[in-house]
């Protein structure tokens, strides 16, 4: 079974400039969510896509934006980024629907904004 | 007021002992539970989930208690490999994750 992967591992950015951050679910996955962990923080929900749709999204401005891939597979994109945006970017990927509802999480992108 | 709380810690505790994390969430509504370990610069990992009746998985132990809103962990016979960030993370059925910020263990030789 293959898991999560993401891409790029690190990346440094300046700010306005805009970011893509990519994941790849998990093997029989059809739903994938961002978070964003800031440094000593929990990570917090940014959305979620099913079904190539936004399924539900957290407290984060429309800067941040995704797609999602009739594969499964997910982008992330923030746009005129912030010094605050510097934060490890989570992908999760979550079975069907019927199974239980918890997440699996790739290695993360760490974003630096300078 | 946070929707999950957790005791930063750190907890440093020496191998061989037995140490309990707890958590308060604070939305009735929440539907499933778990806890999580994060390894330093790592992502998050499933631990294990937590039910109303209680479960074991080994040395760790997880107990809910619906009525006060509290989840607990407990880790008997601490490894140093045990040694991480423990994430208390609940779902109010948005399938949305909420998770603490964590509470730090330091196991010692």
């Amino acid at each position: 079974e293959t898991g999560v992967t993401q891409s790029p591992t690190h990346l440094i950015k300046t700010r306005g400039q805009q970011v893509t951050l990519r994941c790849s679910s998990q093997s029989g996955h059809n739903t994938v969510s961002w978070y964003q962990q800031a440094l000593g923080q929990g990570p917090q929900f940014i959305f979620q896509y099913y079904r190539e749709e936004e399924n539900g999204r957290g407290n984060f401005p429309p800067r941040f934006s995704g797609l999602q891939f009739p594969n499964y597979s997910s982008e992330l994109n923030v746009n005129a980024l912030e010094l605050d945006d510097s934060a490890l970017y989570l992908c999760a990927s979550s079975p069907p629907a019927g199974e239980v509802e918890t997440q699996y999480f790739g290695p993360g992108t760490r974003l630096l904004v300078l | 007021r946070k929707e999950v709380e957790q005791d930063p810690g750190p907890f440093n505790v020496p191998e061989g002992a037995t140490v309990a994390f707890n958590c308060t969430y604070s939305n009735s509504a929440s539907q499933s539970f778990f806890w999580y370990r994060q390894d330093c610069r790592k992502e998050p990992k499933l631990l294990m989930s937590v039910y109303s009746s209680g479960n074991e998985d080994g040395r760790f132990t997880a107990q809910l208690n619906r009525a006060s809103q509290y989840i607990s962990l407990l880790i008997r016979d601490s490894k140093l490999s045990d040694s991480a960030t423990y994430l208390c993370v609940v779902n109010t059925g948005r399938r949305a994750l909420t998770f603490g910020s964590g509470t730090r263990l330091q196991v010692q030789p």
